[in-house]
């Protein structure tokens, strides 16, 4: 069975300050590992896939198979970026969607 | 840009009555699924479809659900009697490949009294 957890729900920081969103999966084969976001009455949102390893909107996360994590950071946390946050892990081969229970992260000016 | 389109928006019923809620997915996308999240939980994968069949159900997908692909472009989950606890946010999403990046629709928030 493949299980993602999100250990906190709340994160809350200051305008400038680091972050990191952690994000831990079981799954036993090669999963593909996903952040969507959800921002105040939106929808739910591609952020960013490990498989791109691109940084969007200055987020990156990197796929730790050792850690089995997949932890979301950034440098210096722009109010903008609160938000719902929500991990996801997707087998590739049945394609559903396993999500995290999500965190809100609130950034503060 | 497309976006995957959903109604009603916020649905209201009563116990034992039946509810189809819609969607309008990406119109060249060729999989789509439904998700729900119940308050305060987590967003729950239900079904996904792919070529006019159902690829593959959760648990929570018993026989009073079903999905249909009626005329190519809807893409509709019809409750055959609600419980109160189907009362949940239903999110439509669609993509252009199995694994790939999903797109979700804006939620249909379902009550069930």
């Amino acid at each position: 069975a493949q299980r993602v957890t999100q250990p906190e729900k709340l994160l809350s920081v200051f305008k400038g300050a680091p972050v990191e969103l952690k994000c831990n999966y079981s799954y036993s084969g090669s999963p593909e590992l996903f952040w969507y976001v959800q921002y105040s009455r939106q929808r739910l949102q591609l952020l960013l896939r490990h498989i791109s390893r691109e940084s969007i909107k200055g987020f990156t996360a990197d796929l730790n198979k050792g850690e089995t994590s997949f932890h979301l950071k950034k440098p210096f946390a722009q109010e903008e970026d609160s938000a719902m946050y929500y991990c996801a892990l997707s087998s590739g081969a049945n394609s559903k969607l396993t999500f995290g229970k999500g965190i809100t992260l609130s950034v503060r000016p | 840009e497309p976006e995957v389109t959903q109604t009603p928006s916020h649905q209201v019923t009563q116990m034992g009555q039946e509810v189809i809620l819609r969607c309008v997915p990406i119109s060249n996308h060729l999989y789509f699924y439904w998700y729900r999240q119940i308050l305060g939980q987590k967003v729950e994968f239900l079904v996904s479809f792919y070529n006019n069949e159902i690829s593959e159900k959760s648990e929570i997908f018993d026989d009073q659900f079903s999905v249909e692909r009626p005329d190519g472009s809807n893409f509709t989950l019809k409750i055959r009697s609600t419980k109160l606890e189907d009362s949940a946010m239903y999110f439509c999403a669609s993509s252009v490949r199995g694994g790939g990046e999903q797109f979700f629709g804006p939620g249909t928030r379902l009550t069930v009294l």
